[in-house]
């Protein structure tokens, strides 16, 4: 079985300050790595995933997370936040090389507030 | 393209009654997820349908029911409404993954609350 657990229930930034999302997983086999954006009233969007290969990922909208096997992490950063990235994240995982989405599990979210 | 579309987008249901929430996916997709966002507890998986079959369920009781039709969309029945059923309940599709990554998309969601 895996989890995901994300410390921070809220982070508050201010505007053009960087920002860091902090996700850990536990499992015992290979997994891939997700990070969702939901913001108010939608669905989620796919920020970025780590499936294989560089442990550095870039995703949309200027974030970008690295996975570290080490240290079982999956932290979500932004070098300068916009008014417009405050949303709920959530960090998600899987077991590498299983078919459908039944098996992601999905963390509690991170409110991200970016005070202008 | 369209992409997954939920129905309605809010729902108000009294204890005891039953809820039927729709889900359309994009076209191609053959598989379809459901998961219940109760706040503060994240997403639940709640079922997995792929090709009309039911192939996976999580750890929710059986008055959550659902199915999917040949055209690949998809209805959760949600039967003896409980106060704690209150949350959004999100419909994701996707290829079918055959041992591989495929991305999954989300709807927007119908937020049920039960009175």
């Amino acid at each position: 079985a895996q989890s995901v657990t994300q410390l921070d229930s809220q982070v508050p930034v201010f505007e053009e300050a960087p920002v860091e999302l902090r996700c850990n997983y536990s499992s015992s086999v290979s997994v891939y790595l997700f990070w969702y954006v939901q913001y108010p009233n939608q669905g989620l969007q796919l920020l970025l995933k780590y499936l294989s290969g560089s442990t550095l990922v870039k995703g949309i909208n200027g974030f970008e997370a690295e996975f570290n096997k080490s240290q079982t992490s999956f932290h979500l950063r932004k070098p300068s936040v916009h008014i417009s990235d405050t949303a709920e994240y959530f960090c998600a995982v899987s077991r590498a090389y299983t078919g459908g989405y039944q098996k992601v599990t999905f963390g509690t979210g991170t409110k991200l507030q970016v005070i202008p | 393209e369209a992409g997954v579309t939920q129905s309605p987008t809010h729902l108000i249901k009294t204890r005891g009654q039953q809820a039927t929430l729709r889900c359309s996916p994009i076209s191609g997709h053959t598989s379809v997820y459901w998961y219940q966002q109760a706040l503060g507890l994240g997403l639940q998986f709640l079922l997995w349908y792929d090709e009309g079959e039911e192939r996976n369920r999580g750890n929710f009781p059986p008055r959550f029911s659902g199915r999917q039709f040949p055209n690949y969309s998809s209805e959760l029945n949600v039967n003896a409404l409980e106060l704690e059923d209150s949350a959004l309940y999100l419909c994701a599709s996707s290829l079918k993954g055959k041992g591989r990554y495929t991305e999954a998309f989300f709807g927007q969601g119908t937020r049920l609350t039960v009175v």
